[in-house]
């Protein structure tokens, strides 16, 4: 199975701050990577694709980038709505594994 | 709009069997892969159990729940069902459908039902 680190686990970060979250392979996974934010009591919501594609209605404050089996996501200025937990998920081979979650508080 | 619709919270004992259904509405059922399944448990992180393509009815589960985990689809409804068997105390979790995106290789899981908590006591 490919297994995915997310760092840091826990970030405490303020409004306005640029935020920066780590999500490392195994193995190769080509740019198969998505990220999710999840808020408490509620469903994740997809943020990012293909390692750095956009989902359609998500603010362009988000982004995310990849540099071999390195991956991170990127919020370029913390808003209050941001405080969440974030998941990475990787769907290049079978099980689509997810990371363990960073939470932003 | 899209919009995933999961059956009722449910509570099971231990060895019974739980079936959780997904009904799509807001786009057309065959267009897209797939839907997948993910659970959390309570204060945990998410954990995939696999998916079904629903072109065919292929499916692919993860390893750890081969053998109790069935998942099925119904495309005259836009239904995908997900049974789990042999319950045990640790299946106590949320359990969320998603849809897969992409055009046909899976890309993301785009749209998210509302979770569905299944509780197992004994």
């Amino acid at each position: 199975d490919i297994h995915l680190t997310q760092s840091p686990s826990f970030l405490s970060a303020s409004v306005g701050d640029r935020v920066t979250i780590t999500c490392r392979a195994s193995q190769g996974i080509r740019s198969y990577l998505a990220w999710y934010q999840q808020k408490p009591g509620g469903a994740p919501k997809l943020l990012i694709y293909a390692a750095s594609t956009l989902q359609s209605g998500v603010p362009s404050r988000f982004s995310g980038s990849e540099s071999g089996t390195e991956f991170t996501l990127t919020i370029s200025s913390l808003q209050p709505e941001d405080f969440a937990t974030y998941y990475c998920q990787q769907l290049n081979s079978y099980p689509w594994t997810f990371g363990q979650g960073t939470k932003v508080e | 709009q899209v919009q995933l619709v999961q059956s009722g919270a449910e509570v099971k004992k231990t060895g019974a069997s739980v079936k959780v259904s997904c009904k799509a509405s807001g786009y057309t059922f065959t267009n897209y892969p797939g839907i997948s399944w993910v659970r959390q448990a309570p204060g945990q992180g998410l954990e995939w159990m696999g998916w079904i393509r629903v072109e065919n009815g292929n499916t692919n589960y993860a390893q750890n729940l081969q053998g109790r985990v069935t998942m099925t689809t119904d495309t005259s409804t836009s239904t995908v069902y997900m049974e789990l068997r042999n319950l045990r105390s640790d299946d106590t979790a949320v359990y969320y459908c998603a849809r897969v995106g992409g055009s046909y290789y899976p890309l993301n899981l785009d749209y998210w039902g509302q979770g569905t908590l299944v509780t197992v006591s004994s």
